[in-house]
């Protein structure tokens, strides 16, 4: 089955860059969604398809993907940026079988 | 705006079924530009992907869940539900429900804690 692996934790200085990464053998060849989860919140999408933003989710959220790695950007981090990160894919090689990253706690510092 | 509220009873005992109606408003589950899955959370712990549901009845399955798990929808009442058999306290989660587009998951029910014991 299809891995995604995450770090567990990163942390960032507000006003700062954090880059969140998602590793998974040949990546690049998927479509990555990225997902925000605050305490006791269901998640939220930031990012669909490597690197397209939903409505209203600020330009500060940016997304890249190539070869094993896809990489989640937020510049200018805020406070309220502090949460849980997942990236997910659909398992092409497979009939329809979905898949999470372990996800990433972002602190700001 | 679309909505997704997740109901079913909180507490089941080992070795029975867990089930979980999603009940879907401001929009219909009918519609083919959309499908419908279920995910659950762990207390302290990550997201996993359980399946998904097409308007027409087609399923998939997480393949370490599949035997224990069926997913249908009832789009006379714009509804689709879990059915997870046989459980353990390892399927102790927050269940939540969500429509995807493209693959990615843009509305999301608030969940709902299944804590399974006796």
């Amino acid at each position: 089955s299809y891995v995604l692996t995450q770090p567990p934790s990163v942390s960032v200085a507000p006003g700062q860059t954090a880059r969140i990464t998602c590793g998974g053998n040949n990546i690049g060849s998927k479509s990555v969604h990225w997902y925000q989860q605050k305490p006791g919140q269901a998640p939220v999408l930031v990012v669909y398809d490597d690197s397209d933003r939903p409505s209203g989710i600020p330009e500060r959220f940016s997304g890249s993907n190539s070869g094993n790695t896809a990489t989640l950007t937020i510049s200018r981090v805020e406070a309220g940026d502090e949460a849980d990160y997942y990236c997910q894919v659909w398992d092409s090689s497979s009939d329809h079988v979905e898949v999470f990253g372990g996800g990433t706690k972002l602190t700001v510092l | 705006q679309l909505q997704l509220q997740e109901s079913g009873p909180g507490l089941v005992k080992p070795s029975e079924t867990l089930s979980l109606t999603c009940t879907v408003s401001g929009g219909s589950i009918s519609s083919s530009s959309y499908y419908w899955g279920w995910i659950r959370q762990p207390p302290g712990k990550g997201l996993e992907w359980i399946g998904s549901i097409y308007y027409s009845g087609s399923t998939y399955y997480n393949p370490s869940l599949k035997s224990r798990v069926t997913i249908s929808v009832d789009t006379s009442k714009n509804q689709f539900s879990l059915k997870l058999s046989s459980v353990t306290a390892a399927d102790t989660a927050v269940y939540y429900c969500a429509r995807a587009h493209g693959y990615s998951y843009g509305y999301w029910g608030q969940g709902t804690l299944v804590t399974v014991s006796s």
